[in-house]
C-alpha cells in the first residue's frame, strides 16, 4: 500500500523559494506504473493541479501553464521522495499543497502516455506566503 | 482548458437521503472522469474514477454514472459521514492538463 508523507516549511517570504518534500513508501518513485503529482488547494483558486514527474525509461515532466517556468518536480532515487520546488512566490502562492499519486499507462490508441485518478494522497502542508 | 462545473454548489439534506451531484464539462471528457470526497483538515480521497468505478473501500451506495460532458454522482442512503464537499476531476487532456470542479457542499 502506497503511502505519502510531505514535510516542508508552512511560512515562505515574497519572492522566495518554496520547497516541499514527499516521502514515498510502499512503491518506488522510478516506478513505471506510477506518475507522482502535487496539486494545491486555495480558496480562490480550488483545487489546481501543479505538475507531474514520471519515468519510462527516462524521467517525463508536465507542468501547469499557470506556473510554468516558476516550478521544478525532482524524483531523487536515493530517498524514495519527490519535491516541489517554486520560485519567486507571491502571496498568491499561498495554499495548501499535496502530492498524489497517479497510475500510469500507455495509450496504444492515441500513442501517448496517460495516467489515472489521484489515489493517494499526501496529508497537505498549508504554506503561507507572507513577509 | 476543460472547465468543469459542479452543482448544486450546496446541497442540504438529512441521514437516509439520496443525493444527486453534476458534473457538466464544456467539452467531452469521454469517461475520463473521478469524484473525490473531502472533508475538514483532510486531503481530497479518491471515490470513483473513469466515471463509474468505485476505488477501494468506497461504500456501495456510491455510484458515478455519466459519459461525454454529464456526469452524475448518486449517494444513496445519507449515513453521517458523507457529509463533506464532492469534487469532479477530469484528465482528458492529461498530460499536461488536468482540471477540477470547484465542488458540491454536501451538508
Amino acid at each position: 500500500q502506497v503511502q505519502l508523507q510531505q514535510s516542508g516549511p508552512g511560512l515562505v517570504k515574497p519572492s522566495q523559494t518554496l520547497s516541499l518534500t514527499c516521502a514515498i513508501s510502499g512503491e518506488l518513485v522510478s516506478s513505471n506504473t506510477a506518475a507522482w503529482n502535487w496539486i494545491r488547494q486555495s480558496p480562490s483558486r480550488g483545487l489546481e493541479w501543479l505538475g507531474t514527474t514520471f519515468y519510462r525509461s527516462k524521467w517525463y515532466y508536465e507542468y501547469a501553464a499557470s506556473v510554468k517556468g516558476r516550478i521544478a518536480i525532482n524524483p531523487e532515487t536515493s530517498k524514495n521522495h519527490v519535491s516541489l520546488q517554486l520560485v519567486s512566490v507571491t502571496p498568491e502562492d499561498t495554499a495548501v499543497y499535496y502530492c498524489a499519486r497517479a497510475p500510469l499507462y500507455y495509450d496504444y490508441l492515441w500513442e501517448t502516455y496517460r495516467a489515472g485518478a489521484f489515489d493517494p494522497w499526501g496529508q497537505g502542508t498549508p504554506v503561507t506566503v507572507s513577509s | 482548458e476543460i472547465v468543469l462545473t459542479q452543482s448544486p454548489a450546496t446541497l442540504s439534506l438529512s441521514p437516509g437521503d439520496s443525493a444527486t451531484l453534476s458534473c457538466t464539462a464544456n467539452e467531452s471528457v469521454t469517461t475520463y472522469l473521478a469524484w473525490y470526497q473531502q472533508k475538514p483538515g483532510q486531503a481530497p480521497r479518491l471515490l470513483i474514477h473513469d466515471a463509474s468505478s468505485r476505488a477501494t473501500g468506497t461504500p456501495p451506495r456510491f455510484r458515478g454514472r455519466g459519459s461525454g460532458t454529464d456526469f452524475t454522482l448518486t449517494i444513496s442512503s445519507l449515513e453521517p459521514e458523507d457529509f463533506a464537499i464532492y469534487y469532479c476531476q477530469q484528465r482528458a487532456t492529461w498530460p499536461p492538463e488536468t482540471t477540477f470542479g470547484h465542488g458540491t457542499k454536501l451538508e
